[in-house]
């Protein structure tokens, strides 16, 4: 079993949907969480993190982490075609020298 | 700010020689680089971490004879791979923090190595 477990996707959306994009997780121990948007053969770019348990909004970016669950989310409000993207979630324990586990990516598409 | 570069953007290198890619923080002074491996559809695999002025330590199943790094300043870090193989073919992205208690990494845009 995976650390961390994302769904590949591709999720193709319409433009102006919402999107839910989630991991999970087996580590109790980690208390970082991330999202990046890594656009084609390109680097990931941080997008939102949060840590330990709780939500944090970021414009239409939304980071939902359920400790308890061992399950984050992002959530994307009125998508645009420019948020296609592969989205990977990433997390870390305190300390550990910043190591950072990913999740697989997920492959978005919002269309027109 | 916090800009990471890398260099070459993509390189083309025969079997068996070897091919250096470097990284560069242009804006901080990078205490820590990681150094990652990503296959098409496939998430990042970290393959090591260097700290400035010591060596690299390497995640499990990586042969550090093989990629070679070394971060002798801290606004540079450079990962070697030796003898290469087709299976070497990857996209590989460093990243930089500025260590402590910063939890940010900033991401080169990658390189693209292909082996033939």
């Amino acid at each position: 079993q995976k650390e961390v477990e994302q769904d590949p996707g591709p999720l193709s959306v319409p433009e102006g949907a919402i999107v839910s994009l989630n991991c999970t997780y087996s580590n109790s121990a980690f208390q970082y969480f991330m999202w990046y948007r890594q656009y084609s053969r390109k680097g990931p770019e941080l997008l939102m993190y949060t840590y330990s348990s709780g939500n944090k909004e970021d414009g239409r970016f939304t980071a939902q982490v359920d400790k308890s669950s061992k399950y984050i989310s992002l959530f994307i409000r009125d998508s645009q075609p420019s948020d296609s993207a592969t989205y990977l979630c990433a997390m870390r324990v305190t300390g550990g020298g910043n190591k950072l586990t990913f999740g697989t990516g997920t492959q978005l598409k919002v269309e027109l | 700010g916090a800009v990471v570069s890398q260099h070459p953007s993509w390189v083309i290198c025969k079997s068996g020689t070897s091919v250096k890619i470097e990284c560069r923080s242009l804006d901080f002074q990078a205490t820590t680089m990681f150094w990652y491996r990503q296959f098409p559809k496939q998430s990042l695999m970290l393959m090591a971490t260097s700290n400035e002025g010591s060596k690299a330590t390497y995640e499990q199943g990586v042969e550090k004879d093989k990629f070679l790094i070394n971060h002798a300043s801290l606004t540079l870090s450079t990962l070697t791979v030796t003898s290469a193989h087709p299976e070497d073919s990857s996209f590989y992205i460093c990243s930089a923090n500025t260590g402590g208690s910063s939890y940010e990494q900033y991401f080169g845009p990658g390189t693209r190595l292909t082996v033939t």
